[in-house]
């Protein structure tokens, strides 16, 4: 099983300033990476598919790079909405999530 | 606008089977284009994929569930299901249903596009 590790656990940052958020696998999983965004209440919202590809409608201040074992999540400039909790998911094995990083004010 | 919904029963006594349907609105669960799949949230706890399944019946699931898990869908009514025996207080999560791409590994497909909207099941005598 890929285990998916995703860092810091927290991330308090001020809006306007650049998240990077981490997702490293215990293996190697080519570019086989998703992120979703989920707030408190809400169900996950997909921001990132195969490493680097923008889903549908997600602004431009979202970006995702890596392959194989370290990957990325970047938002550029925070708004106050992207305060959430964000989820790495690969599917290079079985499904599997990470434990999620936690961008908050 | 592609809805999903989740239904079924709230509350599950332990050692009962879990039951739920997910509807789906605004697309065909015939489509070539998809799975639909189902996702599990534990309060305050993160993501665990259950399975996924096609409109032919063509199934992956999450081998630490698999034995326990069984999933169908209706064409007819556009819907699919979920049904997950001999639960325990460890199975008491948010459900999630969602439509999954057809981009498959051995392990499964991805990602998972539109979700619906999860109900909470809890498991207790």
């Amino acid at each position: 099983e890929v285990v998916l590790t995703q860092s810091p656990a927290t991330l308090s940052l001020s809006p306007g300033e650049r998240a990077t958020l981490s997702c490293r696998a215990s293996q190697s999983i080519s570019i086989y990476v998703a992120w979703y965004q989920q707030k408190p209440g809400q169900s996950p919202r997909l921001l990132i598919y195969d490493a680097s590809n923008r889903a549908t409608g997600i602004p431009a201040r979202f970006s995702g790079s890596g392959s194989g074992t370290d990957f990325t999540l970047t938002i550029s400039s925070l708004e106050p909405e992207d305060f959430a909790v964000y989820y790495c998911q690969q599917r290079s094995d079985r499904l599997t999530f990470g434990g999620g990083t936690k961008v908050e004010i | 606008q592609l809805q999903l919904q989740e239904s079924g029963p709230g509350l599950v006594k332990p050692s009962e089977t879990l039951s739920l349907i997910c509807t789906v609105a605004g697309d065909s669960i015939s489509s070539t284009s998809y799975y639909w799949g189902w996702i599990r949230q534990p309060p305050g706890r993160g993501l665990e994929w259950i399975g996924s399944i096609y409109f032919t019946g063509s199934t992956y699931h999450n081998p630490s569930l698999k034995s326990r898990v069984t999933m169908s869908v209706d064409t007819s009514k556009n819907h699919f299901s979920l049904k997950l025996t001999s639960v325990t207080a460890a199975d008491t999560a948010v459900y999630y249903c969602a439509r999954v791409w057809r981009h498959c590994s051995i392990g499964g497909c991805y990602p998972f596009d539109y979700w619906g909207q999860g109900t909470l099941v809890t498991v207790s005598s």
